[in-house]
């Protein structure tokens, strides 16, 4: 079965800062991950995903993510934090071959100015 | 890029009516879409999966009966919940997958949302 952790519910970083969201998953076979964002009463946003390739992935407005397999982790970074990056941030993972994307909880990212 | 639309995006409705939300693609094929909940502060729970042309498919504790799901068309999937009570009142997201470029990706694009709220 599939699964995804963030183990922090919300993530206060101060404008400027740099900043992590945690994301481990737990898959069988060939994991592809993915960052979405949601802003308030919203849809999800794709950020960046992980297929293949390049560890190190670059996603929209800044935000990048390594995937590390033998941590299994795929951690959200950006250098500099914006208040307007403050949403709801969820990690998510597809194993391939199969259809169902499992998302994590999500964790509140505050940008404070 | 690869749009999904979805209407209404809110609707308020009395309890015992049903209720229909409009799932569409509108610059790519979605031969899949995939229907969500998503209550306060939670994550996204799938409902069912959406085959063009074929029943959906739908996950361990969702009601069929409840939440029927049509997708007539390449671009277009709707959810109807029958009968509506009050807790059903939620935030319902739908995804679709784009297989002329997705295939290989797995990237679903999401809709907006739509906040029912059943009085």
């Amino acid at each position: 079965a599939q699964s995804v952790a963030q183990p922090e519910d919300q993530v206060n970083v101060a404008e400027g800062n740099p900043l992590t969201v945690k994301c481990t998953y737990s898959v069988s076979g060939n994991p592809y991950l993915f960052w979405y964002v949601q802003y308030p009463n919203r849809g999800l946003q794709f950020l960046l995903k992980y297929i293949t390739g390049d560890n190190l992935v670059k996603g929209s407005y800044g935000f990048e993510a390594e995937f590390n397999k033998s941590q299994t982790s795929f951690h959200l970074k950006k250098p500099s934090a914006l208040v307007s990056d403050s949403a709801l941030y969820f990690c998510a993972v597809i194993r391939a071959g199969f259809q169902k994307l499992v998302f994590g909880t999500g964790t509140r990212l505050l940008v404070s100015p | 890029g690869a749009v999904v639309s979805q209407h209404p995006s809110w609707v308020i409705c009395k309890s015992g009516t049903s209720v229909k939300i409009e799932c569409r693609s509108l610059d790519f094929q979605a031969t899949t879409m995939f229907w969500y909940r998503q209550f306060p502060k939670q994550s996204l729970m799938l409902m069912a999966t959406s085959n063009e042309g074929s029943k959906a498919t739908y996950e361990q504790g969702v009601e069929k009966d409840k939440f029927l799901i049509n997708h007539a068309s390449l671009t277009l999937s709707t959810l109807t919940v029958t009968s509506a009570h009050p807790e059903d009142s939620s935030f319902y997201i739908c995804s679709a997958r784009d297989y002329g470029t997705g295939a290989l990706s797995y990237e679903q694009y999401f809709g907006p949302g739509t906040r029912l709220t059943v009085t």
